[in-house]
Protein backbone atom coordinates (compact mmCIF):
# COMPACT_ATOMS: atom_id res chain seq x y z
CA UNK A 1 0.00 0.00 0.00
CA UNK A 2 0.93 3.69 -1.18
CA UNK A 3 1.56 5.41 2.44
CA UNK A 4 0.30 8.94 3.38
CA UNK A 5 0.88 11.60 0.83
CA UNK A 6 1.49 15.52 1.57
CA UNK A 7 1.84 18.65 -0.75
CA UNK A 8 3.20 20.85 -0.73
CA UNK A 9 6.49 19.53 0.76
CA UNK A 10 8.02 22.95 1.62
CA UNK A 11 6.44 26.28 1.52
CA UNK A 12 7.64 29.82 1.87
CA UNK A 13 4.70 32.11 3.13
CA UNK A 14 4.70 36.00 4.03
CA UNK A 15 3.45 37.16 7.67
CA UNK A 16 -0.36 37.63 7.37
CA UNK A 17 -0.93 35.91 4.45
CA UNK A 18 -2.94 31.89 4.36
CA UNK A 19 -1.77 28.54 3.47
CA UNK A 20 -3.57 25.07 2.11
CA UNK A 21 -2.25 21.71 3.37
CA UNK A 22 -3.02 18.73 1.72
CA UNK A 23 -3.46 15.00 2.62
CA UNK A 24 -3.66 11.69 1.16
CA UNK A 25 -4.33 9.03 3.39
CA UNK A 26 -3.23 5.44 3.39
CA UNK A 27 -6.12 3.75 1.11
CA UNK A 28 -9.04 2.04 3.42
CA UNK A 29 -7.58 4.52 6.91
CA UNK A 30 -10.55 6.94 7.08
CA UNK A 31 -8.93 9.04 10.27
CA UNK A 32 -6.57 11.63 9.42
CA UNK A 33 -5.09 13.76 12.17
CA UNK A 34 -2.70 17.01 11.76
CA UNK A 35 0.29 17.94 14.13
CA UNK A 36 2.27 20.54 14.31
CA UNK A 37 6.17 19.79 15.06
CA UNK A 38 8.68 22.76 16.30
CA UNK A 39 11.92 22.15 18.08
CA UNK A 40 10.68 23.76 21.08
CA UNK A 41 7.29 22.37 21.68
CA UNK A 42 7.52 19.33 20.02
CA UNK A 43 4.49 17.31 18.40
CA UNK A 44 1.32 18.64 18.97
CA UNK A 45 -2.23 17.70 18.02
CA UNK A 46 -3.71 20.20 15.96
CA UNK A 47 -7.20 18.11 15.21
CA UNK A 48 -8.87 14.69 13.57
CA UNK A 49 -11.14 14.02 11.37
CA UNK A 50 -13.09 10.83 10.85
CA UNK A 51 -15.61 10.22 8.00
CA UNK A 52 -15.42 14.03 7.20
CA UNK A 53 -16.25 15.23 11.02
CA UNK A 54 -13.61 17.01 13.22
CA UNK A 55 -13.68 14.81 16.12
CA UNK A 56 -11.36 16.46 18.24
CA UNK A 57 -9.42 19.62 18.33
CA UNK A 58 -6.09 20.66 19.96
CA UNK A 59 -5.60 24.22 21.46
CA UNK A 60 -4.95 26.17 19.03
CA UNK A 61 -5.84 29.06 17.63
CA UNK A 62 -9.18 29.29 15.05
CA UNK A 63 -6.66 30.40 12.44
CA UNK A 64 -6.08 26.97 12.21
CA UNK A 65 -8.88 24.80 10.72
CA UNK A 66 -9.05 21.87 8.53
CA UNK A 67 -11.56 19.64 6.71
CA UNK A 68 -12.34 16.03 5.62
CA UNK A 69 -13.60 15.21 2.04
CA UNK A 70 -15.29 12.36 0.73
CA UNK A 71 -12.84 10.19 -0.19
CA UNK A 72 -10.72 10.77 3.56
CA UNK A 73 -8.18 12.86 1.80
CA UNK A 74 -8.01 15.79 4.44
CA UNK A 75 -7.13 19.71 3.89
CA UNK A 76 -5.82 22.00 6.43
CA UNK A 77 -5.72 26.02 6.59
CA UNK A 78 -3.72 28.46 8.54
CA UNK A 79 -5.16 32.07 8.03
CA UNK A 80 -3.10 35.43 9.07
CA UNK A 81 0.39 33.52 9.05
CA UNK A 82 2.41 34.50 12.06
CA UNK A 83 6.60 33.76 12.47
CA UNK A 84 5.52 31.61 15.05
CA UNK A 85 3.74 29.03 12.90
CA UNK A 86 6.73 28.03 10.67
CA UNK A 87 7.14 24.31 11.66
CA UNK A 88 6.70 20.84 10.50
CA UNK A 89 3.36 19.81 9.62
CA UNK A 90 2.25 16.25 10.08
CA UNK A 91 -0.42 14.37 8.53
CA UNK A 92 -0.97 11.23 9.95
CA UNK A 93 -3.75 8.38 9.19
CA UNK A 94 -5.17 5.18 11.00
CA UNK A 95 -7.43 2.35 10.62
CA UNK A 96 -10.60 3.02 11.88
CA UNK A 97 -12.12 1.34 14.90
CA UNK A 98 -11.24 0.71 18.28
CA UNK A 99 -7.69 0.88 19.33
CA UNK A 100 -6.67 0.90 15.70
CA UNK A 101 -7.48 4.52 15.71
CA UNK A 102 -4.59 5.37 17.50
CA UNK A 103 -2.05 3.18 15.27
CA UNK A 104 -1.03 6.42 13.41
CA UNK A 105 0.86 6.59 10.29
CA UNK A 106 2.55 9.62 9.60
CA UNK A 107 3.21 11.25 6.20
CA UNK A 108 6.74 13.08 5.23
CA UNK A 109 5.14 16.38 6.63
CA UNK A 110 5.24 19.92 4.99
CA UNK A 111 7.76 22.03 6.19
CA UNK A 112 5.86 25.97 6.40
CA UNK A 113 8.35 28.98 6.74
CA UNK A 114 6.66 32.41 7.84
CA UNK A 115 8.85 35.16 7.22
CA UNK B 1 -3.42 18.55 32.23
CA UNK B 2 -2.43 15.47 30.33
CA UNK B 3 1.59 14.77 29.81
CA UNK B 4 4.00 12.67 28.79
CA UNK B 5 7.48 12.81 29.56
CA UNK B 6 10.42 11.07 28.31
CA UNK B 7 13.84 10.16 29.92
CA UNK B 8 16.87 10.74 29.10
CA UNK B 9 16.82 13.40 26.71
CA UNK B 10 19.96 12.62 24.88
CA UNK B 11 21.99 9.49 24.94
CA UNK B 12 25.24 8.39 23.07
CA UNK B 13 26.49 4.64 22.97
CA UNK B 14 28.51 2.54 20.99
CA UNK B 15 27.73 0.12 19.06
CA UNK B 16 26.51 -3.44 20.32
CA UNK B 17 25.45 -1.31 23.91
CA UNK B 18 22.08 -2.20 24.92
CA UNK B 19 19.88 0.91 25.72
CA UNK B 20 16.62 1.53 27.90
CA UNK B 21 14.25 4.17 26.79
CA UNK B 22 12.13 5.23 29.65
CA UNK B 23 8.50 7.36 29.07
CA UNK B 24 6.17 8.12 31.86
CA UNK B 25 2.38 9.59 31.49
CA UNK B 26 -0.21 11.20 32.91
CA UNK B 27 -2.94 10.82 30.76
CA UNK B 28 -6.68 10.68 31.31
CA UNK B 29 -8.85 8.40 29.33
CA UNK B 30 -5.45 6.24 28.31
CA UNK B 31 -5.78 4.03 25.62
CA UNK B 32 -2.73 3.13 24.30
CA UNK B 33 1.01 3.98 23.84
CA UNK B 34 3.01 4.07 21.41
CA UNK B 35 6.50 4.19 20.58
CA UNK B 36 7.88 5.80 16.70
CA UNK B 37 11.32 6.18 15.37
CA UNK B 38 12.01 9.33 14.05
CA UNK B 39 15.12 10.09 11.51
CA UNK B 40 15.09 13.48 9.98
CA UNK B 41 11.62 12.95 8.35
CA UNK B 42 8.10 11.78 9.67
CA UNK B 43 8.10 9.24 12.49
CA UNK B 44 7.97 5.89 11.94
CA UNK B 45 5.44 3.41 13.54
CA UNK B 46 7.28 1.01 16.20
CA UNK B 47 4.74 -0.53 18.44
CA UNK B 48 1.80 -0.02 20.40
CA UNK B 49 0.38 -1.00 23.66
CA UNK B 50 -2.30 -1.31 25.35
CA UNK B 51 -3.86 -3.14 28.48
CA UNK B 52 -4.27 -6.25 26.18
CA UNK B 53 -1.11 -6.11 24.70
CA UNK B 54 1.42 -5.07 27.49
CA UNK B 55 4.62 -6.33 25.75
CA UNK B 56 5.42 -6.06 22.23
CA UNK B 57 9.22 -7.03 20.13
CA UNK B 58 10.47 -7.15 17.08
CA UNK B 59 14.00 -7.84 16.37
CA UNK B 60 16.08 -6.04 18.72
CA UNK B 61 13.40 -3.84 19.97
CA UNK B 62 11.19 -4.52 22.47
CA UNK B 63 8.66 -2.79 24.77
CA UNK B 64 6.26 -3.34 27.88
CA UNK B 65 3.86 -1.15 29.60
CA UNK B 66 2.97 -0.89 33.38
CA UNK B 67 0.03 0.14 33.18
CA UNK B 68 -0.17 0.51 37.36
CA UNK B 69 2.93 2.43 37.40
CA UNK B 70 2.04 4.60 34.31
CA UNK B 71 5.21 4.16 32.30
CA UNK B 72 6.77 2.18 29.64
CA UNK B 73 10.30 1.49 28.26
CA UNK B 74 11.65 0.90 24.94
CA UNK B 75 14.86 -1.31 24.90
CA UNK B 76 17.23 -1.65 21.71
CA UNK B 77 19.72 -4.72 22.29
CA UNK B 78 22.94 -5.13 20.07
CA UNK B 79 22.74 -1.23 18.75
CA UNK B 80 23.25 -0.27 15.68
CA UNK B 81 24.41 3.10 13.63
CA UNK B 82 21.14 3.07 12.28
CA UNK B 83 19.43 3.06 15.10
CA UNK B 84 20.73 6.96 15.59
CA UNK B 85 17.69 8.61 16.07
CA UNK B 86 14.87 10.37 18.19
CA UNK B 87 12.21 8.03 19.87
CA UNK B 88 9.10 9.50 20.92
CA UNK B 89 6.59 8.05 22.60
CA UNK B 90 2.73 8.69 22.51
CA UNK B 91 -0.42 8.04 24.68
CA UNK B 92 -3.64 7.69 22.78
CA UNK B 93 -6.65 9.61 24.76
CA UNK B 94 -9.81 9.59 24.64
CA UNK B 95 -12.09 8.01 22.00
CA UNK B 96 -10.80 9.46 19.12
CA UNK B 97 -7.22 9.94 17.40
CA UNK B 98 -5.42 12.02 19.32
CA UNK B 99 -1.95 11.60 20.38
CA UNK B 100 -0.20 13.18 23.12
CA UNK B 101 3.40 13.20 22.35
CA UNK B 102 6.85 13.18 24.83
CA UNK B 103 9.57 15.44 24.42
CA UNK B 104 11.29 12.47 22.37
CA UNK B 105 14.68 11.03 23.41
CA UNK B 106 17.54 11.81 21.23
CA UNK B 107 19.77 7.88 20.41
CA UNK B 108 23.15 8.22 19.24
CA UNK B 109 25.00 5.18 18.41
CA UNK B 110 28.84 5.61 17.26
CA UNK B 111 30.46 3.17 15.60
Amino acid sequence: KAGVTQTPRYLIKTRGQQVTLSCSPISGHRSVSWYQQTPGQGLQFLFEYFSETQRNKGNFPGRFSGRQFSNSRSEMNVSTLELGDSALYLCASSPSGGQKTYEQYFGPGTRLTVT
Amino acid sequence: EDKVVQSPLSLVVHEGDTVTLNCSYEVTNFRSLLWYKQEKKAPTFLFMLTSSGIEKKSGRLSSILDKKELFSILNITATQTGDSAVYLCAVGSGNTGKLIFGQGTTLQVKP
